[in-house]
Parts: C-alpha cells; sequence; structure tokens
C-alpha cells in the first residue's frame, strides 16, 4: 500500500503564482512528516519539517490529520523554486525510516 | 566536510556485466542508506546500515542487489548481472541517530547508472 502520495508528477506554474504541491499519507497514528527538494544538479536536502512549523524559501507546510495531508504551499511562485519535491514520511511502525512519496517536479515559467 | 561522496558519479555497463557503486559517508554518521531513483517509482529505500550492520534490506529488488558495510566510513552496493531495468540514479545518505533511530539525512550526488 501506498504510504505517500504524490498525485502530480508535473506542476507547472507561472512566475508570481501560488503554489500547492500536495501530499497525502496513509498511516493511523502521528508521523513525522518532511519536504525534500532536489534542485538541478544538486544534491537531494532537506527543505521543512512538520515538528518545526517554520517557513523557508517562503515555503509552509501543515500537517492535517484529519484530511492525511501535508501539503507544500507557497504564495508566489519563483523561478529558482523549480526543482523535485518530495514528500516523506517518518514513524516508529515504519522502523523509523523515511518512506518516501513519488515526488512532483514543480516547473516554475516566466 | 565535503558531504557524502559516491563515486562513480556516471556509470554506463552493459547488460551481464558486474556494477559496483561506492560510499562514503559523512564522519561520525552511524546510519547508511541506499537509494534508488527512477521516474516510475520516485525515491525507494533499497536498504540501511545502522553500525556497520544491515538493518533492513527489505527494499532490495532482487538477489542480484547485494550491499556491504565494512567499516564506519565505506559502503558498496553491487549489481551482479546487471539488467537495463537496473538503470537508475542511486543515492547515498547518511546520518546521526538516537535511540530512536535515524535523524536528518544528508544525501551524495548520486550515481547515475544506464544499462546497455
Amino acid at each position: 500500500a501506498q504510504r505517500v502520495t504524490q498525485p502530480e508528477k508535473l506542476l507547472s506554474v507561472f512566475k508570481g503564482a501560488p503554489v500547492e504541491l500536495k501530499c497525502n499519507y496513509s498511516y493511523s497514528g502521528s508521523p513525522e512528516l518532511f519536504w525534500y527538494v532536489q534542485y538541478s544538479r544538486q544534491r537531494l536536502q532537506l527543505l521543512l519539517r512538520h515538528i518545526s512549523r517554520e517557513s523557508i524559501k517562503g515555503f509552509t507546510a501543515d500537517l492535517n490529520k484529519g484530511e492525511t495531508s501535508f501539503h507544500l504551499k507557497k504564495p508566489f511562485a519563483q523561478e529558482e523554486d523549480s526543482a523535485m519535491y518530495y514528500c516523506a514520511l517518518r514513524a516508529r511502525e515504519y522502523g523509523n525510516k523515511l518512506v518516501f512519496g513519488a515526488g512532483t517536479i514543480l516547473r516554475v515559467k516566466s | 566536510d565535503a558531504g557524502v561522496i559516491q563515486s562513480p558519479r556516471h556509470e554506463v555497463t552493459e547488460m551481464g556485466q558486474e556494477v559496483t557503486l561506492r560510499c562514503k559517508p559523512i564522519s561520525g554518521h552511524d546510519y547508511l542508506f541506499w537509494y534508488r531513483q527512477t521516474m516510475m517509482r520516485g525515491l525507494e529505500l533499497l536498504i540501511y546500515f545502522n553500525n556497520n550492520v544491515p538493518i533492513d534490506d527489505s527494499g532490495m529488488p532482487e538477489d542480484r542487489f547485494s550491499a556491504k558495510m565494512p567499516n564506519a566510513s565505506f559502503s558498496t552496493l553491487k549489481i551482479q548481472p546487471s539488467e537495463p531495468r537496473d538503470s537508475a540514479v542511486y543515492f547515498c545518505a547518511s546520518s546521526f541517530g538516537t535511540g530512536s533511530g535515524p535523524l536528518e539525512q544528508f544525501f551524495g550526488p548520486g550515481t547515475r547508472l544506464t544499462v546497455l
């Protein structure tokens, strides 16, 4: 069963438009959720984690336990946001290892 | 620290050949992970080690894949024999850990494998 679902393989938006990268998960307990990002020719790196409740590069993500979602949002997309984004879950039941979604490519057009 | 180091960065080989991918984790990290990235399946965990011991290899696709970690600063992922469907980017990552498990993972640059 897919534990982390990112329904969009590709999301294309114009510069300045709002962005929402969707992530849904399957877990009945209290998982930790993360967003990882891979910019062109760079390493995969942690963008943000839900327990930090922080905004990184203008991105935020709120854990919605009722909808089992952890969507990544940014009000105004910038060209440098173009990258591959992975949602990931960590839970004790899964040995505390990261379980990644399939990823979403974000393309921000000028 | 140069971060996680992987070699080679690119590998092109023919079907049936043996392929060995190498990884040097960040010094002091006690967890090491091997992932495979494809367009169809995204990022999949193949195997991970804690203190050089394999903990979970349930993601290893089949017996053609094997991984070793002979010491804290080196790991290999071997595919023998390789097949075209093994073509992917293979990432290594490492992290510190606590009693609850691994903390933030730091990824290497990946090895792009093409099997013809």
